[in-house]
């Protein structure tokens, strides 16, 4: 089963915009990342913020986590044509470890 | 690019075949962890393994099995292949099998069941 939910399944904008994405999940955890999975192909790792910490940057990115709502956020701006991609937010549940992907957003990102 | 490299990238096979997929994980990494993707779903963890020895195994049966060697490369096992077992099969490797880790993914092997 799948713990994360993401928000929306799919989200198109105009190249410039900014794009948020959103995950819901239903057990206390860890952390939480977000992944991007270019065409089906491998992921790639972008954000990592523990239970203990609100929000997180990285370029482009801002993450934001609300353990009480057990929801997190990717915010993405001045979106770029190379950010069309799909994205899964993935759960460390605290009971067991194990890490436990959510559905995903695809994003499209218009020229 | 990862540095974790898998093989096959494609493979076809019929129901009830058997198949091993193989993993090569990131150089100092200890960890591996298989997934299986169906289209259109996020990964699905199926089992992972620290230093040989499985460590954690998600809602698949026992036809799916594995094996982690001394170099940590790894592989995956599937027998009486079925239908829905067509998917994108992806490791990942990490240096501890904390979660709190970093996951590094290969660029999967596309398995089609006909």
């Amino acid at each position: 089963s799948q713990q994360g939910e993401e928000d929306p399944q799919a989200l198109s904008i105009q190249e410039g915009e900014n794009a948020t994405m959103n995950c819901s999940y239903k057990t206390s955890i860890n952390n939480l990342q977000w992944y991007r999975q270019n065409s089906g192909r491998g992921l790639v790792h972008l954000i990592l913020i523990r239970s203990n910490e609100r929000e997180k940057h990285s370029g482009r990115l801002r993450v934001t986590l609300d353990t009480s709502k057990k929801s997190s956020s990717l915010l993405i701006t001045a979106s770029r044509a190379a950010d069309t991609a799909s994205y899964f937010c993935a759960t460390d549940a605290k009971r067991d470890d194990k890490i436990i992907f959510g559905k995903g957003t695809r994003l499209h990102i218009l020229p | 690019e990862t540095g974790v490299t898998q093989s096959p990238t494609h493979l076809i096979k019929t129901r009830g075949q058997q198949v091993t997929l193989r993993c090569s994980s990131q150089s100092g990494h200890n960890t591996v962890s298989w997934y299986q993707q169906a289209l259109g779903q996020g990964p699905q963890f199926i089992f992972q393994y620290y230093r040989e020895e499985e460590n954690g195994r998600g809602n698949f049966p026992p036809r799916f099995s594995g094996l982690q060697f001394p170099n940590y490369s790894s592989e995956l096992n599937v027998n009486a292949l079925e239908l829905d077992d067509s998917a994108l099969y992806l490791c990942a490797s990490s240096f501890d099998f904390a979660g709190g880790e970093e996951q590094f993914f290969g660029p999967g092997t596309r398995l089609t069941v006909l």
